[in-house]
């Protein structure tokens, strides 16, 4: 397909399991951004990847999460030791550079997420 | 430190009349701003943005005004329909500390419309 394509679209694990997420952007996206939203809450960033450049991992919110990105393809999220506060919806999204080129919009595509509970 | 906010976590309009959303930021430095709606169980999907060259952005039945000088910006609905209820997320583009293009959202409003 054309979009963002995230799997597993659900994920179920007991506490202590590691998990790992997958994201296929779309293609010829150079950006790619790891969210994810925690019941109730917002958008909360957690990693950004921008072509050839160190990622900006500012938002992970411990050691256990990590993430890769193969060159401008597919990306996956890790959740190692998984806790009961890491349940939300993973959110994977892309977008072109720089969003004021060309009339371009900034829009970042996302996909439908992975919903993870842990129990 | 929550650069872009949203400080109300909710409203309710009735079906015909205006909805305004707010989003106040902090960086002087965001140079595009961005609206996004989320239903249940989908990802956000883009509504309209702004550069921040300018001060008003329309499309169709949803405006974004900006101003710069408050750092604040609001999405217009009118008129607003029952369809129109989600959660929108305001966003802004920005320089990260690494020197790349970063994208930073809001806490997101829940808007209702009543019919």
């Amino acid at each position: 397909g054309a979009g963002v394509s995230q799997s597993p679209s659900n994920k179920v694990t007991e506490k202590g399991k590691d998990v790992e997420l997958r994201c296929d952007p779309i293609s010829g996206h150079t950006a790619l951004y790891w969210y994810r939203q925690r019941l109730g809450q917002g958008l909360e960033f957690l990693i950004y990847f921008q072509g050839n450049s160190a990622p900006d991992k500012s938002g992970l919110p411990s050691d256990r999460f990590s993430a890769e990105r193969t060159g401008e393809s597919v990306s996956t999220l890790t959740i190692q030791r998984t806790q009961q506060e890491d349940s939300a919806v993973y959110l994977c999204a892309s977008r072109q550079t720089n969003p004021g080129l060309a009339g371009g919009t900034g829009e970042l595509f996302f996909g439908e997420g992975s919903r993870l509970t842990v129990l | 430190d929550q650069q872009v906010k949203q400080n109300s976590p909710s409203l309710s309009v009735q079906e015909g009349r205006i909805s305004i959303l707010n989003c106040d930021y902090t960086n002087s430095m965001f140079d595009y701003f961005l609206w996004y709606k989320k239903y249940p169980a989908e990802g956000p999907t883009f509504l309209i943005s702004i550069s921040s060259i300018k001060d008003k952005n329309e499309d169709g039945r949803f405006t974004v005004f900006l101003n710069k000088s408050a750092k604040h910006l609001s999405l217009h609905i009118v008129p607003s329909q029952p369809g129109d209820s989600a959660v929108y997320f305001c966003a802004a583009n920005g320089i990260s500390n690494f020197g790349n293009e970063k994208l930073t959202f809001g806490t997101g409003t829940r808007l209702t419309i009543i019919p």
